[in-house]
């Protein structure tokens, strides 16, 4: 499985945007980049996944840059409720496994 | 709204005994996991199914086993329960297709071992 590095933690202040970066060097053409994150207390829950394009839903954006080697997760406005453990995934096409690394820590400062 | 739940949120058991954690998702998805989380390792992936009385074996299968007899449940069976079993189980279920598809977890069962 192509493997993730993401910075243990980050800290942000409500109200303001985040971004989560994450490096995938080893991706190959048919590996998605899906975003998950884990509240406090909770199983973790879908956030985003590209393959090319920036993507953009409701709870997020997801910047690929050019050559796919990185991905930034961007939250546009945190809110105390983002806070929680938020994991990049390498996922070949049409494959189910997910492997979850350490992730990265979001706190948000009120 | 997509569900899937988990018959216990905690769940305390002797070593040695037999323990059924069940796993129920609405939303008639094929695939079917189940994950453990332990402070430091992270989520690993002990079995999943991509169809009824279908199993695969994950990352770390050893001490457990599964089973699948209909679409929406899916079971995770530790026969004899030791101490090292001691964890938060998370099922989780997703569709199938030939795109990426995201999954969908349950809360959790956090499993005490004594």
């Amino acid at each position: 499985d192509a493997k993730t590095t993401q910075p243990n933690s980050m800290e942000s202040n409500e109200e303001e945007p985040v971004h989560l970066p994450c490096n995938h060097s080893t991706i190959s053409g048919t590996d998605y980049i899906h975003w998950y994150r884990q509240l406090p207390s909770q199983g973790p829950e879908y956030v985003i996944h590209g393959l090319t394009s920036n993507v953009n839903n409701r709870m997020a954006s997801l910047a690929i840059a050019e050559d796919r080697k990185s991905s930034t997760l961007i939250l546009h406005r945190a809110t105390l409720r983002d806070a929680a453990v938020y994991y990049c995934i390498l996922l070949i096409q049409g494959a189910q496994k997910l492997v979850f690394g350490q992730g990265t820590r979001l706190t948000i400062n009120p | 709204d997509v569900k899937v739940t988990q018959s216990s949120r905690y769940l305390v058991k002797r070593t040695g005994e037999k323990v059924f954690l069940e796993c129920v998702q609405d939303m008639d998805h094929e695939n079917m996991f189940w994950y453990r989380q332990d402070p430091g390792l992270g989520l690993r992936l002990i079995y999943f199914s991509y169809d009824v009385k279908m199993k695969e074996k994950g990352d770390i299968p050893e001490g457990y086993s599964v089973s699948r007899e209909k679409k929406e449940r899916f079971s995770l069976i530790l026969e004899s329960a030791s101490t090292n079993q001691t964890s938060m189980y998370l099922c989780a279920s997703s569709s199938s297709g030939s795109g990426s598809y995201e999954q969908y977890f349950g809360p959790g069962t956090r499993l005490t071992v004594t």
